[in-house]
């Protein structure tokens, strides 16, 4: 079955650091892969969309690369602020009928300033 | 503006009485889904709309139903709620399948004792 992997312990870092965020899958390669934001007792904010045959991503200091040998996607942030901190949720479409994106478990980012 | 609007906020029930948490957009979304989000499993989809009239299973269905009577409404109804529905509950739209972005409401908390 598929499965998405996101690293489950929190990502803590400096401010004006870059983070980088995992998301890996297994299996089916999905055609789209999305990244949400979600602060605490919200609903996840959309934020970027990458297509299978796009490598790369970026909008203001977002990043997103998606590497379909590796079956891996990377989220960057660049100069990161204590704004940035919340919960970062990757989501795949793996073909099913319909519209049935599937999402990870989501990696916590704290900026400390 | 545009938005996903759930209904109520929070909710504390008891095994057995039927309620209906609604939710409706206004960005004439052909998509719509219901999502349930637990610590460790991340969120998981229960149900998801294309258009009036058409509905079907997503991840999770069991003990759930819904409705899509109108395009802007999907509510989502517990018939014979129980404990282990005790979650987070999320509506979405979204243009049309998962080459789109989700609009996420602002969440249901609900609480069956």
């Amino acid at each position: 079955s598929q499965k998405i992997e996101q690293n489950s312990e929190a990502l803590n870092i400096q401010e004006g650091k870059t983070a980088t965020l995992t998301c890996n899958y297994t299996n089916y390669s999905p055609a789209y892969l999305q990244w949400y934001r979600q602060d605490p007792g919200r609903g996840p904010v959309f934020l970027l969309l990458i297509r299978e045959n796009e490598k790369e991503k970026r909008k203001e200091r977002l990043k997103v690369t998606f590497d379909t040998t590796l079956k891996q996607s990377l989220f960057h942030i660049t100069a990161s602020q204590p704004a940035d901190s919340a919960t970062y949720l990757c989501a795949l479409d793996f073909g099913n009928a319909g519209n049935m994106l599937t999402f990870g478990g989501g990696t916590r980012l704290m900026v400390k300033p | 503006e545009a938005q996903v609007t759930q209904n109520p906020r929070y909710l504390i029930t008891v095994t057995g009485k039927k309620l209906t948490v609604t939710c409706s957009q206004n960005m004439n979304h052909e998509y719509m889904s219901w999502y349930r989000q637990d610590p460790g499993l991340g969120l998981r989809q229960i149900y998801y709309s294309m258009n009036v009239e058409v509905t079907d299973k997503g991840d999770v269905p069991e003990g759930y139903k819904v409705s899509r009577k109108e395009k802007r409404n999907f509510p989502l109804i517990l018939e014979s709620p129980s404990p282990n529905q005790t979650s987070l509950y999320f509506c979405a739209s979204n243009v049309q399948g998962p080459n789109s972005p989700l609009h996420f409401g602002n969440g249901t908390r609900l609480t069956v004792t």
